[in-house]
Order: C-alpha cells, then sequence, then structure tokens
C-alpha cells in the first residue's frame, strides 16, 4: 500500500537558520509529490509540486524539494527561515490512477524561535 | 479568482444527528475531493468526484456519503452522528481527472457532543 513517512513530529529552528523536512514515501510506480503547509485552523496550501523532470524543484515562499528516486525522498529545504514559516507541513504521493487522491504524512510542525 | 470555498467553518451537533457539508470548487474544475483531518488519524481521503461520479472512495463507514452537481459544487453528509466524527472536514478542488494540484478550502470544522 502507498504510504508517506514524516519522521519528525516536531522541529525547532532559529530565525534565520536553513531548514530541511524529510519526507519519504512507498509506491510502486513514479510518484507524483506535494508539500502543503497549514496553519493553525486553516487549510492546506500548496508550497510545490513534483511530476516529472528536473529533480529539484521550486516553491512559493523561497522553499525547494528534491526528488531523490533511490532513496524514495522528497525532503523539503529553506535556506533562511522566517517566523512567519512555523506552521504543520505536510508531504503527500498522489496516486497515479487515474483520479484525484492524495495519501499524506502524518505532517511535520515547525516551530520558529528568535 | 476565486478559490474553493467550504461552507459552513464551524458546526456543532450531537451525537445521532446527520450534517451535510458544502464544498464550491474553483471556476472551472471538475474533481473534488473530501478529506477528514483528526489528531490521531491525521489526513483521510474520504472520496473524490469528478463529473457528478464517484469514481473513489475511501474506508470510511457507509454513513459518509456525498454527491457532485451539475455546477462541480460537492456536499457531504454524514448521517447518524458519533462523537469520533469531530473532525476538520476539507474540500479539494483540482482542474482535470487525473492527478493534479489539488487546492483546498478552509475547512469545515464539525464538532459532535
Amino acid at each position: 500500500a502507498q504510504s508517506v513517512t514524516q519522521p519528525d513530529i516536531h522541529i525547532t529552528v532559529s530565525e534565520g537558520a536553513s531548514l530541511e523536512l524529510r519526507c519519504n514515501y512507498s509506491y510502486g510506480a513514479t510518484p507524483y509529490l506535494f508539500w502543503y503547509v497549514q496553519s493553525p485552523g486553516q487549510g492546506l496550501q500548496l508550497l510545490l509540486k513534483y511530476f516529472s523532470g528536473d529533480t529539484l524543484v521550486q516553491g512559493i515562499k523561497g522553499f525547494e524539494a528534491e526528488f531523490k528516486r533511490s532513496q524514495s525522498s522528497f525532503n523539503l529545504r529553506k535556506p533562511s527561515v522566517h517566523w512567519s514559516d512555523a506552521a504543520e507541513y505536510f508531504c503527500a504521493v498522489g496516486l497515479n490512477t487515474g483520479f484525484q487522491k492524495l495519501v499524506f504524512g502524518t505532517g511535520t510542525r515547525l516551530l520558529v524561535s528568535p | 479568482k476565486a478559490g474553493v470555498t467550504q461552507t459552513p467553518r464551524y458546526l456543532i451537533k450531537t451525537r445521532g444527528q446527520q450534517v451535510t457539508l458544502s464544498c464550491s470548487p474553483i471556476s472551472g474544475h471538475r474533481s473534488v475531493s473530501w478529506y477528514q483531518q483528526t489528531p490521531g488519524q491525521g489526513l483521510q481521503f474520504l472520496f473524490e468526484y469528478f463529473s457528478e461520479t464517484q469514481r473513489n472512495k475511501g474506508n470510511f463507514p457507509g454513513r459518509f456519503s456525498g454527491r457532485q452537481f451539475s455546477n462541480s459544487r460537492s456536499e457531504m453528509n454524514v448521517s447518524t452522528l458519533e462523537l469520533g466524527d469531530s473532525a476538520l472536514y476539507l474540500c479539494a478542488s483540482s482542474l482535470a481527472g487525473s492527478i493534479t494540484e489539488a487546492f483546498f478550502g478552509q475547512g469545515t470544522r464539525l464538532t459532535v457532543v
């Protein structure tokens, strides 16, 4: 069965420091991969996506992610974190089955310290 | 361009009642998916509709149902509410029929007492 693992439940980063959030997936075919961000009480906002092509993808708000097929990973990075980045981040895999369905990881809550 | 609109934003219901949640997708989008988000189970897929047809359903009991109208607006219904149905229900709108970017609404927070 398809699954997504985000091994870090919480991460605390100092403002201005770099960030890397880990995501590993299990899926038999070529995955469609996404990162979403959720602020408290809000819906999900798409940060970036990988469908094919260049394995380093750029997203909004200065985020990027790298797809590594050999490691089944799609880690999210940002070179310098801002206090407004504090939120919960979800990695998701889209199933290439002809219909729209996302399988989400359990999320990583990012705390930003001054 | 308006985003995905979910109504109502908050609901409080009593065990045993039923509830209907509404989702208006982005104009031109024909696929609507529903997800349940709880602290214990995370984000779980409920079902997806495309052109008024349910194409896939997640592992939820039959008390959870939905439909889509000709204008792509969707509703989901939960009958005989249980305390465990308390959750944030999120609707996602997509342009095409297969996997593409999904845009989420703000969600409906359902509390069952």
